[in-house]
């Protein structure tokens, strides 16, 4: 079992530019979901997609945006960086919709450096 | 507006004590809630959940709807515990937690 896996590990940009972040989730998995966890924070929810449909999305500004691909990986998009945006980007993935059947499984995430 | 409190930010406590890390929740729905461990250089994962009752590695987590409250607990606890311990509120949506700011869990010998 890979686990669900996300890349790159580490990135650092500067402010104003974009950033795409992948994440690969555990196959048979359906649901992927982003959370950004800030140093010294918990996990805070972005999005969360299902058979390719966004099915949520967290109290983030339009500069995050989202897909899921139909081999059900994703992506996070960043535009317009902020200093502020500085986190770990971590991807979880799951089976069904439906969180409580079928629990999140994390990836390593992504640290996200904006200098 | 749902949310999730964990007061103790560090809990230290000697290995063979009992532990309790606290968590109060404000949903005004069914709530389901979890636990989330992330062991040092490993990625968050699910301890437990409170529809399972199950008890794992020794700790087990009540809901109490009363006091709105899903404290984890473990009897004894050994020098493995240590680790940041996430207490998590599921919506009814799936995917969605809402995580609060986590405690780290230090055990002595």
């Amino acid at each position: 079992d890979a686990g669900v896996t996300q890349s790159p590990t580490h990135l650092i940009k500067t402010r104003g530019q974009h950033v795409t972040l992948r994440c690969s989730p555990i196959s048979g998995h359906k649901s992927v979901s982003w959370y950004q966890q800030v140093l010294g924070q918990g996990p805070q929810f972005i999005f969360q997609y299902y058979e390719k449909e966004e099915r949520g999305r967290g109290n983030f500004p339009d500069r995050f945006s989202a897909r899921q691909f139909p081999n059900y990986s994703s992506e996070l998009n960043v535009n317009a960086l902020l200093l502020g945006d500085s986190a770990l980007y971590l991807c979880a993935s799951s089976r069904f919709l439906d969180g409580s059947n079928s629990p999140l499984h994390f990836g390593n995430g992504t640290r996200l450096t904006v200098t | 507006a749902q949310r999730v409190t964990q007061p103790e930010k560090l809990l230290s406590v000697f290995k063979g004590a009992p532990v309790e890390l606290k968590c109060n929740y404000s949903y005004s729905g069914s709530p389901e809630l979890f636990w989330y461990v992330q062991y040092s250089r490993q990625r968050l994962q699910l301890l437990l959940r409170h529809i399972s009752r199950e008890s794992i590695k020794g700790f087990t987590a009540d809901l109490n709807k009363g006091e709105t409250s899903f404290h984890l607990k473990k009897p004894f606890a050994q020098e493995e515990d240590s680790a940041m311990y996430y207490c998590a509120l599921s919506l009814f949506q799936g995917g969605k937690l809402i995580f609060g700011q986590g405690t780290e869990l230090s055990v002595k010998p």
